[in-house]
């Protein structure tokens, strides 16, 4: 079945470190894919979405994603974290046999410690 | 305020018992979506409707129904609700269909079935 896999429930950093958030896919076509963003007690914000154009997509507060399909995946990354962007973070994607429909990972859940 | 907003923001109800979610927004958007957040699932498609009066099933449809008689209000009702419905419940539009669109969430239902 076509999915989206996101490896870490919990990811800790300490600020100004480098933020790093694997996703990768499963599709038998390159997906449309998403990266989204929940504060606490809040909605979905969409931070980034790869599209088939450029691979390295850039989003808001400075995170960037890249789409590498012969690893199949969609990592989120950001170089300087800071105290702002502890949050979860959710990665989608519109996959091959998934009806034009979003299909969303699990979720990691970013902590950034002073 | 513009938006997408949902109400109401919490609620407790008894098994049995029939709900209706509230989602409206001001944008005009032709797309909404239903969706539910569970731990350890990340966010799953109950619903979703392309334009008023046109509705379809998503990932997770069973126990709820919606309708969607004008483009701004997308009720999603649980007609008999059960324990397994207890969850966190998030509406969203969409200015074209999943794959151009971005979706705009709003802020969430956290609802307790007792």
């Amino acid at each position: 079945a076509q999915s989206v896999t996101q490896l870490g429930s919990h990811v800790s950093v300490s600020e100004g470190a480098l933020v790093l958030l694997r996703c990768n896919y499963s599709s038998s076509v390159p997906p449309y894919l998403f990266w989204y963003v929940q504060y606490p007690n809040q909605g979905l914000q969409l931070l980034l979405k790869y599209t088939s154009a450029a691979t390295l997509v850039k989003g808001i507060n400075g995170f960037e994603a890249e789409f590498k399909k012969s690893e199949t995946s969609f990592h989120l990354t950001k170089p300087s974290a800071h105290m702002s962007d502890a949050a979860e973070y959710f990665c989608a994607g519109i996959l091959t046999g998934g009806g034009n429909k979003l299909t969303f990972g699990t979720g990691t859940q970013l902590k950034v410690e002073l | 305020d513009a938006g997408i907003t949902q109400s109401p923001r919490y609620k407790i109800t008894e098994t049995g018992r029939q709900v209706t979610l509230m989602c409206h927004q001001t944008w005009s958007h032709s797309y909404m979506f239903w969706y539910r957040q569970d731990l350890g699932h990340g966010l799953r498609l109950i619903y979703y409707s392309a334009a008023a009066d046109i509705t379809d099933k998503g990932e997770v449809p069973d126990g709820y129904v919606v309708s969607r008689s004008k483009t701004e209000n997308f009720p999603l009702t649980l007609e008999s609700a059960t324990r397994s419905q207890t969850s966190v419940y998030f509406c969203a539009s969409s200015e074209s269909g999943q794959k151009e669109g971005t979706q705009y969430f709003g802020p969430g239902t956290r609802l307790t079935v007792l």
